[in-house]
């Protein structure tokens, strides 16, 4: 079964300090992997994919596909990072399916 | 600003009284969807629209229906609401650029009360 697996429902750290959020899924081939981040009284949207392989806004991932992992992580946290975090699978199969985890919330404490 | 817009973000209606949720786009994308977010739950994919294509999840019930009359516009008919469809229902368009897996772009968002 394709499933995104977020066991974290809280994450609270201190500014300044790294961040990992953690994402494992489940799927058998090679899907595509997004982090999606929701901030207070905004919408979801995109943060980062696999497949671009870029830094946004200090956030990295990397697919780890013998882990099955797409951990987030940034060096050091800022206040404004406190947000809602979905990581999210597109199965590497053409369509348009996306299955979300259920998310992260992740606090940055001043 | 090209956007997603969903009407109303907030809706109250009673246990069995069919309602219709509203998205719209100004974005030009040909793939719209919709999603159920219960609380502290992933959202979960209903249905999708390629163009007219309808595309139905396996695990839909049939009490939720949709319609997409033109490219900016798509509807999420629920016939006879439960307690248990009390939920936030996202709608979020793409676009196909060919790529497995494209940026999905997300409208605020309708709370549905049942009561």
């Amino acid at each position: 079964a394709q499933r995104v697996t977020q066991p974290e429902k809280l994450l609270s750290v201190f500014k300044g300090a790294p961040v990992e959020l953690k994402c494992n899924y489940s799927y058998s081939g090679s899907p595509e992997l997004f982090w999606y981040v929701q901030y207070s009284r905004q919408r979801l949207q995109l943060l980062l994919r696999h497949i671009s392989r870029e830094s946004i806004k200090g956030f990295t991932a990397d697919l780890n596909k013998g882990e099955t992992s797409f951990h987030l992580k940034k060096p050091f946290a800022q206040e404004e990072d406190s947000a809602m975090y979905y990581c999210a699978l597109s199965p590497n199969t053409g369509g348009f399916k996306t299955i979300f985890g259920a998310g992260t919330r992740l606090f940055v404490k001043a | 600003d090209a956007m997603v817009i969903q009407n109303p973000r907030y809706q109250v209606t009673q246990f069995g009284k069919p309602v219709t949720l509203s998205c719209s786009q100004t974005l030009n994308h040909n793939v719209m969807y919709w999603y159920q977010q219960k609380s502290s739950q992933a959202p979960k994919l209903l249905f999708h629209y390629y163009d007219k294509d309808f595309n139905n999840e396996a695990d839909t019930p049939d009490n939720f229906q949709s319609r997409r009359p033109n490219t900016s516009f798509c509807f999420l008919d629920i016939r006879s609401p439960g307690l248990g469809d009390a939920a936030m229902y996202l709608c979020a368009t793409s676009r196909d650029g060919g790529l497995p897996g494209n940026e999905q772009f997300f409208g605020p968002g309708t709370r549905l009360t049942v009561l």
